[in-house]
């Protein structure tokens, strides 16, 4: 079965950095678009960053652009996303979703998501 | 952005009623290969979302028939025939049409 596992959250520093892992499994990783979506607590849903399949494609909000990096492993079925320059708006639930056709045009978060990390920034 | 705007925000509902959802669209979420990619999260408490709903009116598989989607261009809808207490959470609309994929701000659905 589809599974999406996140880890690599916890507490940071104003200005520090973070990288989260999304490991994938149950499913033929490298054939899949996948995104990272956040959700502040308390708050709703906010879309970050998809990576294409063969990583040629690659788009931020721009909440996050030029601060975080999204990059993705095939061999190891894993996705990434580096997060710097972090600020206290950035403290969030952080999810890993396996994008779909049928969700957007290329691709968007679909049927299949991680249960989430969380990351605090605070000092 | 396209803005996605849900209503009601909260929404109590008696066991075995009916419940609506509306979200509606700053921009068309026609997309020119003629789909229109809007769709229906459902988010329990303590849980991760799940998608119910794709492309307006598809429901996913293992989603109750009691889950219909509807609307078009600007203007979406989200109905429950009867709600039951597994149906308590937050639903949230998403497009799929427009960058940065955008999301409503979340409908709270709880039994009366």
């Amino acid at each position: 079965q589809v599974q999406l596992v996140e880890s690599g959250g916890g507490l940071v520093k104003p200005g520090g950095s973070l990288r989260l892992s999304c490991a994938a499994s149950g499913f033929t990783f490298s054939d899949f678009y996948m995104s990272w979506i956040r959700q502040a607590p308390g708050k709703g849903l906010e879309w970050l960053s998809y990576i294409s399949s063969s990583t040629t494609y690659i788009n931020y909000a721009d909440s996050v652009k030029g601060r975080f990096t999204i990059s993705r492993d095939n061999a190891k079925n894993s996705l990434y996303l580096q997060m710097n320059s972090l600020r206290a708006e950035d403290t969030a639930v952080y999810y890993c979703a396996r994008d779909e056709p049928s969700s957007g045009y290329f691709a968007a978060p679909g049927v299949y998501w991680g249960q989430g990390t969380l990351v605090t920034v605070s000092s | 952005d396209v803005v996605m705007t849900q209503s009601p925000l909260s929404l109590p509902v008696t066991p075995g009623q009916p419940a609506s959802i509306s979200c509606r669209s700053s921009q068309s979420l026609v997309y020119s290969d003629g789909n229109t990619y809007l769709n229906w999260f459902q988010q329990r408490p303590g849980q991760s979302p799940r998608r119910l709903i794709y492309k307006v009116s598809n429901r996913d598989s293992g989603v109750p028939d009691r889950f219909s989607g509807s609307g078009s261009g600007t203007d979406f809808t989200l109905k429950i025939s009867r709600v039951e207490a597994e149906d308590v959470g937050v639903y949230y609309c998403m497009q799929g049409t427009h960058w940065p994929r955008t999301f409503g701000q979340g409908t709270k659905v709880e039994i009366k």
